[in-house]
């Protein structure tokens, strides 16, 4: 079966240095999004993305986070000024589409992202 | 304020035993999703449910929505070990491309 694949599963980093976290969706799928989970927390909408431009994006995503679809096949979120709150397991979802018929999103299994 | 909120948070039941999780919303919504996560894992897709009175049931698990009362419920029946996870709630908001996530029902069956 087909399924989202999430690249690295665990990222350390300094505070204030730039992450770049990497999905591939799987293939046929048109709608990407990501999530964050804090630890034994809520899953956290973060933005979702459609036919190269965001759809949607929570006040979460501010100014220091930038997703992107630079090929076919990649779809990346980046922090650009990391802080120690932005420690978290980051979830990449994808659909076919937006809420229609009963297609659920399919999700990665994170990248666990520790800033220190 | 945008809420979707679970009851209970921590649920502990003997195996064998049946038990409702509650998932109230408070905004208009298209579809609503259940998931379960195991602990470090991702989350699995469970049920979609897409109109006021639909009802999915899966093996031990059942899930309904009342789109009226903003509330659905995933029914566990005699509940087994394996079914030991958090289960959470998701819907879509009406108008938007953004989904809200419930605040998950950490479930724990005892042998």
């Amino acid at each position: 079966e087909p399924e989202v694949t999430q690249t690295p599963s665990h990222q350390v980093t300094q505070m204030g240095q730039e992450v770049i976290l990497r999905c591939v969706p799987i293939s046929n799928h048109l709608y990407f999004y990501w999530y964050r989970q804090i630890l034994g927390q809520k899953v956290e909408f973060l933005v979702s993305f459609y036919n190269n431009e965001i759809s949607e994006k929570s006040e979460i995503f501010d100014d220091q986070f930038s997703v992107e679809r630079p090929d076919g096949s990649n779809f990346t979120l980046k922090i650009r000024s990391t802080k120690l709150e932005d420690s978290a397991m980051y979830f990449c979802a994808s659909s076919e589409a937006w809420a229609v018929g009963n297609q659920p999103q399919h999700f990665g299994d994170g990248t666990r992202l520790s800033i220190l | 304020e945008l809420k979707v909120e679970q009851n209970p948070l921590f649920l502990s039941m003997q195996e064998g035993k049946n038990y409702t999780i509650y998932c109230n919303y408070s905004t208009t919504s298209d579809r609503l999703y259940w998931y379960r996560q195991d602990p470090g894992k991702s989350l699995e897709s469970l049920f979609v449910l897409l109109s006021n009175g639909a009802v999915k049931q899966e093996g031990r698990l059942m899930a309904s929505l009342d789109t009226k009362a903003r509330l659905s419920t995933l029914h566990i029946t005699a509940a087994v070990h394996d079914l030991s996870a958090t289960y959470f709630c998701a819907v879509d908001i009406r108008g938007t491309y953004k989904y809200i996530f419930g605040t998950g029902t950490r479930l724990k069956v005892l042998a």
